[in-house]
């Protein structure tokens, strides 16, 4: 089954402890990005990847780091968190197969708490 | 800045109603507009999407229209089922631009029986 999966999917950290969400999708798309999901503003881009060792800042990548080691991979690193990170975060994919626009396709989110 | 504007927050709508969801733009350059459709718990899925060359799209039950010359377009849901009760989220792109969406606030839809 073609997907994208995140993990984990609920997670309580506290200030400044690193974590790690892995995301990884199973359809060989060249694009990955992250996204985070507040209310009242809709999914706003982390950082995209538009292939193996090519990443790019979204529209708030501040406190948030990633890496594109492999095709299928995609983590999102926060160094340091803080409790305004405190949000519902979601990995998406798309390919870029012959420079169309294509449709992203979403895990199913994680949701991240920092006390 | 919010370059997508969505309205409403949200919605709450009787089965067979027709709930309508506007979003307007202002980035000229954006040629894709996709809608995505949320339920809760899930990921957003791609619902339809519209290319500015049409002024309207129909899928099933959802329509999409698109008015280019006051960068606006909207969702229309006909027959509405409570199975529609859901979170849709309009958003825009510009083709060969990197694939970024830029997403709209989000409606919450509700679909009373």
């Amino acid at each position: 089954e073609a997907q994208v999966t995140q993990n984990p999917r609920y997670l309580i950290t506290v200030t400044g402890k690193k974590l790690t969400v892995t995301c990884s999708q199973n359809m060989n798309h060249e694009y990955m990005s992250w996204y985070r999901q507040d209310p009242g503003l809709g999914l706003r881009q982390i950082y995209y990847s538009m292939n193996v060792e090519v990443t790019d800042k979204g529209d708030v990548p501040e406190g948030y780091k990633v890496s594109r080691k492999e095709k299928r991979n995609f983590p999102l690193i926060l160094e340091s968190p803080s409790p305004n990170q405190t949000s519902l975060y979601f990995c998406a994919s798309s390919s870029l197969t012959g420079g169309r626009q294509e449709t992203q396709y979403f895990g199913p989110g994680t949701r991240l708490l920092v006390l | 800045q919010q370059q997508v504007k969505q309205s409403p927050q949200s919605l709450i709508v009787q089965k067979g109603g027709i709930p309508i969801i506007n979003c307007a733009y202002e980035n000229t350059a954006f040629d894709y507009f996709p809608w995505y459709q949320q339920f809760p718990g899930k990921g957003p899925a791609l619902l339809i999407a519209i290319r500015p060359d049409v002024s309207e799209k129909k899928e099933g039950r959802f329509t999409i229209s698109f008015n280019k010359s006051a960068k606006q377009f909207s969702l229309h849901i006909m027959d509405s089922q409570p199975g529609d009760s859901a979170t849709y989220f309009c958003a825009a792109s510009i083709r060969g631009g990197a694939q970024k969406l830029v997403f709209g606030q989000g409606t919450r839809l509700t679909i009373n029986p």
